[in-house]
């Protein structure tokens, strides 16, 4: 059971704009979401994360924002760059659980 | 500062063949420890976790095992590959704090 659903498989944006990317999540016991970003053939590595004590955090051009009654998350960037295509995964997890549940991406093409 | 290795960086096997993938940590201690598979066009799927030596949690039934020798090396394995074994398999590990972090990853291909 898919608990973090990333519905939009892909987005393409123009270099400059804002790229948004939306997650949604089943389980109202997750407090805590992370960002992931993933190039071809790399690990992922850490972007961004919120606790859900909050319902904004930013770091540069990246802020997440996130809907605990929607039970919805999204990150913004801002302005996006060449740089940041990419596939990046939402993640979630549970207070005292080492695991994290992740959705199935999205893949961010930035065109020049 | 922590780095994480993983190899070899890609494989590929026959079906029926053993597979042996190997993680390892530097710059921590007592790390926890996670295999995860990316299949093609899919997310990531955790495939086992380990907060400590020998102390391995499996989460979904499987071709594969994993085991935990020392510290800071977490080893994937099969005996018997299928082709539904093909993917991306990442190790990642996780201290005190939320983030988990991941290896290069390896590709294996089992035809």
């Amino acid at each position: 059971d898919q608990q973090v659903k990333q519905n939009s498989p892909s987005l393409s944006v123009q270099e400059g704009r804002i790229s948004i990317l939306n997650c949604d999540y089943t389980n109202s016991m997750f407090d805590y979401f992370l960002w992931y970003k993933k190039y071809p053939a790399e690990g992922p590595t850490f972007l961004i994360s919120i606790s859900s004590i909050k319902d904004k955090n930013e770091d540069g051009r990246f802020t997440v924002f996130l809907n605990k009654s929607a039970k919805h998350l999204s990150l913004h960037i801002v302005p996006s760059q060449p740089g940041d295509s990419a596939v990046y995964f939402c993640a979630a997890r549970t207070t005292n659980d080492y695991k994290l549940s992740f959705g199935a991406g999205t893949t961010v093409t930035v065109r020049a | 500062s922590q780095t994480i290795h993983q190899w070899p960086a890609t494989l590929v096997q026959p079906v029926g063949s053993p597979l042996s993938l190997e993680c390892t940590v530097e710059g921590t201690s007592n790390p926890n420890l996670y295999w995860y598979r990316q299949a093609a066009g899919r997310g990531l799927q955790l495939l086992f976790y380990s907060v400590g030596i020998g102390q391995i949690s499996s989460e979904v039934p499987q071709n594969l095992s994993a085991s935990r020798p020392q510290d800071r090396q977490f080893i994937l394995s099969s005996k018997k590959l299928l082709l539904s074994d093909s993917g991306f398999y990442l190790c990642a590990w996780s201290g005190s704090g939320d983030e988990q972090f991941f290896g290069p990853g390896t590709r294996l291909t089992v035809l």
